[in-house]
Protein backbone atom coordinates (compact mmCIF):
# COMPACT_ATOMS: atom_id res chain seq x y z
CA UNK A 1 0.00 0.00 0.00
CA UNK A 2 1.43 3.14 -1.26
CA UNK A 3 -1.21 5.75 0.53
CA UNK A 4 -1.19 8.08 3.46
CA UNK A 5 -1.11 6.15 6.64
CA UNK A 6 -2.16 7.13 9.73
CA UNK A 7 -1.48 5.35 13.18
CA UNK A 8 -3.53 4.57 15.56
CA UNK A 9 -6.99 4.58 13.80
CA UNK A 10 -9.08 4.92 16.70
CA UNK A 11 -8.02 6.47 20.25
CA UNK A 12 -10.31 6.82 23.46
CA UNK A 13 -8.51 9.03 26.01
CA UNK A 14 -9.89 10.73 29.16
CA UNK A 15 -10.02 14.30 29.77
CA UNK A 16 -6.78 16.21 30.53
CA UNK A 17 -4.74 13.58 29.24
CA UNK A 18 -1.81 13.59 25.84
CA UNK A 19 -2.56 12.05 23.04
CA UNK A 20 -0.04 11.86 19.92
CA UNK A 21 -1.18 10.89 16.54
CA UNK A 22 1.07 10.17 13.95
CA UNK A 23 1.15 10.14 9.67
CA UNK A 24 3.10 8.70 6.82
CA UNK A 25 2.71 10.89 3.76
CA UNK A 26 3.54 9.42 0.33
CA UNK A 27 6.68 8.78 -0.01
CA UNK A 28 7.90 11.70 -2.42
CA UNK A 29 5.34 13.69 -1.60
CA UNK A 30 7.08 17.03 0.29
CA UNK A 31 4.28 18.85 1.64
CA UNK A 32 1.94 17.36 4.55
CA UNK A 33 -1.05 18.86 6.30
CA UNK A 34 -3.17 18.31 9.05
CA UNK A 35 -7.33 18.74 9.25
CA UNK A 36 -9.40 18.22 11.58
CA UNK A 37 -12.98 17.09 10.75
CA UNK A 38 -16.73 16.96 13.09
CA UNK A 39 -19.64 15.07 12.13
CA UNK A 40 -21.27 16.34 9.65
CA UNK A 41 -19.01 19.27 8.68
CA UNK A 42 -15.85 19.18 5.83
CA UNK A 43 -12.32 19.11 7.32
CA UNK A 44 -10.78 22.35 9.02
CA UNK A 45 -7.47 23.07 8.09
CA UNK A 46 -5.18 22.91 10.99
CA UNK A 47 -1.04 23.05 9.71
CA UNK A 48 0.60 23.13 6.87
CA UNK A 49 4.42 21.46 5.80
CA UNK A 50 6.78 22.00 3.05
CA UNK A 51 9.41 19.11 3.68
CA UNK A 52 10.20 19.97 7.35
CA UNK A 53 9.48 23.21 8.13
CA UNK A 54 5.79 24.20 9.26
CA UNK A 55 4.72 27.51 7.28
CA UNK A 56 1.43 27.80 8.32
CA UNK A 57 -0.66 27.03 11.65
CA UNK A 58 -4.24 27.81 11.55
CA UNK A 59 -6.21 29.84 14.67
CA UNK A 60 -7.91 26.52 15.38
CA UNK A 61 -4.36 25.19 16.70
CA UNK A 62 -4.46 26.11 20.13
CA UNK A 63 -1.47 26.21 21.75
CA UNK A 64 -2.87 22.64 23.27
CA UNK A 65 -1.77 21.57 19.92
CA UNK A 66 1.42 20.89 18.03
CA UNK A 67 2.70 19.16 15.15
CA UNK A 68 5.96 18.38 13.96
CA UNK A 69 7.74 16.78 10.87
CA UNK A 70 11.65 16.64 12.13
CA UNK A 71 12.90 14.92 9.18
CA UNK A 72 10.36 15.96 6.13
CA UNK A 73 9.24 12.35 6.18
CA UNK A 74 6.45 11.21 9.01
CA UNK A 75 4.75 13.75 11.32
CA UNK A 76 3.38 13.87 14.18
CA UNK A 77 0.21 16.39 16.22
CA UNK A 78 0.21 16.16 19.66
CA UNK A 79 -2.58 17.29 21.56
CA UNK A 80 -2.20 17.95 25.38
CA UNK A 81 -4.47 18.28 28.47
CA UNK A 82 -7.32 17.14 26.21
CA UNK A 83 -10.87 18.27 26.09
CA UNK A 84 -14.00 16.90 24.95
CA UNK A 85 -14.46 19.88 22.25
CA UNK A 86 -11.15 18.40 20.86
CA UNK A 87 -13.20 14.94 20.00
CA UNK A 88 -13.20 14.77 16.29
CA UNK A 89 -11.03 12.70 12.97
CA UNK A 90 -7.55 13.80 12.39
CA UNK A 91 -7.08 13.56 9.04
CA UNK A 92 -3.26 13.81 7.56
CA UNK A 93 -2.63 14.48 3.81
CA UNK A 94 0.02 14.68 1.53
CA UNK A 95 0.95 16.52 -2.13
CA UNK A 96 3.55 16.57 -4.77
CA UNK A 97 1.56 19.15 -6.64
CA UNK A 98 -1.75 20.89 -6.25
CA UNK A 99 -4.08 17.52 -5.47
CA UNK A 100 -3.80 16.63 -1.67
CA UNK A 101 -4.40 12.59 -1.04
CA UNK A 102 -5.67 12.03 2.37
CA UNK A 103 -5.27 9.35 4.69
CA UNK A 104 -7.72 7.21 6.78
CA UNK A 105 -7.79 9.55 9.41
CA UNK A 106 -7.63 8.82 13.13
CA UNK A 107 -10.69 9.16 15.51
CA UNK A 108 -10.34 10.47 18.65
CA UNK A 109 -12.56 10.28 21.71
CA UNK A 110 -12.15 12.12 24.62
CA UNK A 111 -14.16 10.95 27.80
CA UNK B 1 -13.80 35.56 4.15
CA UNK B 2 -14.09 32.59 3.21
CA UNK B 3 -17.35 30.80 2.65
CA UNK B 4 -17.95 27.69 0.32
CA UNK B 5 -21.99 26.66 -0.01
CA UNK B 6 -23.20 23.33 -1.17
CA UNK B 7 -26.41 21.81 -0.45
CA UNK B 8 -26.70 19.77 2.34
CA UNK B 9 -28.34 16.71 0.94
CA UNK B 10 -29.64 15.04 -2.47
CA UNK B 11 -31.04 12.37 -3.64
CA UNK B 12 -31.55 10.13 -6.26
CA UNK B 13 -32.53 7.17 -8.43
CA UNK B 14 -29.84 4.46 -9.65
CA UNK B 15 -29.07 4.90 -13.15
CA UNK B 16 -30.15 8.70 -13.19
CA UNK B 17 -28.13 11.96 -13.27
CA UNK B 18 -27.21 14.52 -10.49
CA UNK B 19 -25.79 17.86 -10.45
CA UNK B 20 -24.22 18.95 -6.92
CA UNK B 21 -23.50 23.05 -7.03
CA UNK B 22 -20.60 24.57 -5.08
CA UNK B 23 -20.03 28.73 -4.51
CA UNK B 24 -17.45 29.96 -3.54
CA UNK B 25 -16.17 33.32 -2.21
CA UNK B 26 -12.37 32.94 -1.06
CA UNK B 27 -9.92 35.16 -0.26
CA UNK B 28 -7.73 33.72 -2.57
CA UNK B 29 -8.21 31.09 -5.69
CA UNK B 30 -5.56 28.53 -7.27
CA UNK B 31 -7.89 25.63 -7.95
CA UNK B 32 -11.13 23.67 -6.97
CA UNK B 33 -11.68 20.01 -5.68
CA UNK B 34 -13.96 17.95 -5.62
CA UNK B 35 -13.78 15.07 -3.10
CA UNK B 36 -15.98 11.84 -1.94
CA UNK B 37 -15.95 10.58 1.26
CA UNK B 38 -18.12 7.88 2.40
CA UNK B 39 -19.13 7.39 6.08
CA UNK B 40 -16.37 7.15 8.89
CA UNK B 41 -13.76 7.10 5.57
CA UNK B 42 -11.16 9.53 4.33
CA UNK B 43 -12.08 11.70 1.52
CA UNK B 44 -11.01 10.54 -2.00
CA UNK B 45 -10.15 12.93 -4.90
CA UNK B 46 -12.34 12.71 -7.94
CA UNK B 47 -11.95 16.13 -9.45
CA UNK B 48 -9.40 19.51 -10.10
CA UNK B 49 -10.67 22.60 -12.38
CA UNK B 50 -8.21 25.67 -12.31
CA UNK B 51 -9.31 27.13 -15.24
CA UNK B 52 -13.01 27.52 -16.25
CA UNK B 53 -14.47 24.75 -18.53
CA UNK B 54 -15.82 21.28 -18.00
CA UNK B 55 -13.58 18.30 -16.99
CA UNK B 56 -14.64 14.82 -17.52
CA UNK B 57 -13.48 11.47 -16.04
CA UNK B 58 -15.59 8.56 -16.81
CA UNK B 59 -19.17 8.99 -14.81
CA UNK B 60 -18.42 12.03 -13.38
CA UNK B 61 -17.43 15.38 -14.91
CA UNK B 62 -17.07 18.76 -13.16
CA UNK B 63 -17.51 22.63 -14.20
CA UNK B 64 -15.49 25.97 -12.77
CA UNK B 65 -16.52 28.93 -13.58
CA UNK B 66 -14.21 31.54 -12.02
CA UNK B 67 -16.29 34.61 -12.69
CA UNK B 68 -18.77 33.38 -11.10
CA UNK B 69 -17.56 31.91 -8.34
CA UNK B 70 -19.32 28.46 -9.44
CA UNK B 71 -18.42 24.85 -9.75
CA UNK B 72 -20.76 21.51 -10.37
CA UNK B 73 -20.01 18.05 -10.25
CA UNK B 74 -22.44 16.02 -12.19
CA UNK B 75 -22.72 12.15 -11.51
CA UNK B 76 -24.07 10.03 -14.65
CA UNK B 77 -25.70 6.23 -14.53
CA UNK B 78 -25.98 6.91 -10.52
CA UNK B 79 -25.03 3.44 -8.84
CA UNK B 80 -25.95 2.53 -5.17
CA UNK B 81 -22.48 3.01 -4.34
CA UNK B 82 -22.30 6.40 -5.06
CA UNK B 83 -24.22 6.76 -2.14
CA UNK B 84 -21.46 9.34 0.05
CA UNK B 85 -20.79 13.03 0.54
CA UNK B 86 -19.24 14.88 -1.67
CA UNK B 87 -16.99 17.97 -0.68
CA UNK B 88 -16.16 21.03 -2.49
CA UNK B 89 -13.04 22.70 -1.62
CA UNK B 90 -10.97 25.58 -2.96
CA UNK B 91 -7.39 26.06 -2.99
CA UNK B 92 -5.67 28.76 -1.07
CA UNK B 93 -2.27 28.86 -2.06
CA UNK B 94 0.88 31.67 -1.92
CA UNK B 95 4.53 31.53 -0.47
CA UNK B 96 3.50 30.78 3.24
CA UNK B 97 0.25 28.97 2.79
CA UNK B 98 -1.43 25.90 0.83
CA UNK B 99 -4.75 24.71 1.92
CA UNK B 100 -8.03 23.26 1.16
CA UNK B 101 -11.26 25.06 2.10
CA UNK B 102 -14.12 22.85 2.00
CA UNK B 103 -17.82 23.31 2.01
CA UNK B 104 -19.67 21.53 4.22
CA UNK B 105 -20.41 18.84 1.85
CA UNK B 106 -23.48 17.53 0.08
CA UNK B 107 -25.04 13.92 1.36
CA UNK B 108 -26.12 12.10 -1.71
CA UNK B 109 -28.65 9.09 -1.07
CA UNK B 110 -28.80 6.70 -4.03
CA UNK B 111 -32.15 5.10 -4.42
CA UNK B 112 -33.07 1.47 -6.07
Amino acid sequence: DTGVSQNPRHKITKRGQNVTFRCDPISEHNRLYWYRQTLGQGPEFLTYFQNEAQLEKSRLLSDRFSAERPKGSFSTLEIQRTEQGDSAMYLCASSFSETQYFGPGTRLLVL
Amino acid sequence: GQNIDQPTEMTATEGAIVQINCTYQTSGFNGLFWYQQHAGEAPTFLSYNVLDGLEEKGRFSSFLSRSKGYSYLLLKELQMKDSASYLCAVRSRSYNTDKLIFGTGTRLQVFP
